[in-house]
Order: structure tokens, then C-alpha cells, then sequence
């Protein structure tokens, strides 16, 4: 399995900021999935991150709320932008390597909107 | 759209229990099913990885079952202890690579 650094690990934000969110893997990998678990929730898969190219989101999410870069084939960012309590939740990102069909995830970021 | 659904959502059991975890989906084309483990507030461990073509997967005192065809996991946990207290999700792989979870089962086992 991958090893996966995903920081910050948690964190108090106010209201109309932004967090970005890091996701590190010891290898390459081909997509990097974030997600999102509300409270009390399961997770919902938010995009689908390939390098050199746009995210592909899910639906019900924008990338103008929820921008991702990949600069390359071992790094992803999430920013969670003008935030309000309601995006409180843990966010993960899961990569995946080609031919590697278990998934792996980061530690998650718990993260508090006040 | 495939759906998981996890029964029970909470289950609290004596310490020593076998105990089973229940997962269907709505989707039989699958890829793969996944069992992971979340303690509180923290990332996804996973336990258990069933291909579409396999019937079970063990590990230690957990052996997970797949039938396809009806669309249900169940995932077995033998001999439960405290340290098993956790939420038990189920997770299943379909085109895209897409992974769609249940709900999860919140477990605890008394002392």
C-alpha cells in the first residue's frame, strides 16, 4: 500500500475563509480522489483529480467552492473556499495507482467551521 | 446509481461474540468490494478486498463473503474484543473507478 500524508490533520477555520487541504503519496499514482464525510455521515465523493488535466466533480459540487490542483503525479491540494459551518466535515483523499484496484486512504482532515 | 445499504447501523455486542455485518448493493456490475474500518474522527482503514470474480477474502478473525449475483457482503468478525469498536464501512468499485459507500455499522464491544 501507498503511503499517504494528508495535512493539516485538523483545524478551526472562520467563516469566509479558505483552507487547502495537501495530500502527499510516497509514489506515482494515476487519479486522486477527494472526499467528503459529513457528521454522522458516510463519505461522498466530491472529484476526481488527473494530472495536467481539470478535476471532474461530482454532482452538487463546484469547483469554485471546492478547487483541486495536481501538479504532479504524487501531490493534490483541495481548497475549501469562502467556508461556512456547514462544510464542516472530515475530507480524505484516496489515490490510485493504475493496475491497484484496492483503495487507500489519507488520515483525513477534520475540519470546524465557527 | 448504485446504492449500499449497511444493516445493522449500530451494534453493541459482549466481548468474545462472533458477530456479522451485513452490506447490500443495488448495482450487481461491480469490480471489487471493500471493507474498511474508521475509528472516530479519523481516515479509513481497509480491511478486506473481494474481487467481483472472488467469493471471500480472510484476515486474521475477519472473512468477508460476496455474492454478486444477489448483491450482498457480509463481513464476519470472530471472537470480538474492545479494540474492535469502531464503524465498519462497506464500499463498492464501479466504472470510473468510482467507490460507492454505505452508511456504515457502528460497532461496540463491551468489556
Amino acid at each position: 500500500s501507498a503511503v499517504i500524508s494528508q495535512k493539516p490533520s485538523r483545524d478551526i477555520c472562520q467563516r469566509g475563509t479558505s483552507l487547502t487541504i495537501q495530500c502527499q503519496v510516497d509514489s506515482q499514482v494515476t487519479m486522486m480522489f477527494w472526499y467528503r464525510q459529513q457528521p454522522g455521515q458516510s463519505l461522498t465523493l466530491i472529484a476526481t483529480a488527473n494530472q495536467g488535466s481539470e478535476a471532474t466533480y461530482e454532482s452538487g459540487f463546484v469547483i469554485d467552492k471546492f478547487p483541486i490542483s495536481r501538479p504532479n503525479l504524487t501531490f493534490s491540494t483541495l481548497t475549501v473556499s469562502n467556508m461556512s459551518p456547514e462544510d464542516s466535515s472530515i475530507y480524505l483523499c484516496s489515490p490510485e495507482r493504475a493496475g491497484n484496484t484496492e483503495a487507500f486512504f489519507g488520515q483525513g482532515t477534520r475540519l470546524t467551521v465557527v | 446509481k448504485q446504492e449500499v445499504t449497511q444493516i445493522p447501523a449500530a451494534l453493541s455486542v459482549p466481548e468474545g461474540e462472533n458477530l456479522v455485518l451485513n452490506c447490500s448493493f443495488t448495482d450487481s456490475a461491480i469490480y471489487n468490494l471493500q471493507w474498511f474500518r474508521q475509528d472516530p474522527g479519523k481516515g479509513l482503514t481497509s480491511l478486506l478486498l473481494i474481487q467481483s470474480s472472488q467469493r471471500e477474502q480472510t484476515s486474521g478473525r475477519l472473512n468477508a463473503s460476496l455474492d454478486k449475483s444477489s448483491g450482498r457482503s457480509t463481513l464476519y468478525i470472530a471472537a470480538s474484543q474492545p479494540g474492535d469498536s469502531a464503524t465498519y464501512l462497506c464500499a463498492v468499485k464501479t466504472s470510473g473507478s468510482r467507490l460507492t459507500f454505505g452508511e456504515g455499522t457502528q460497532l461496540t464491544v463491551n468489556p
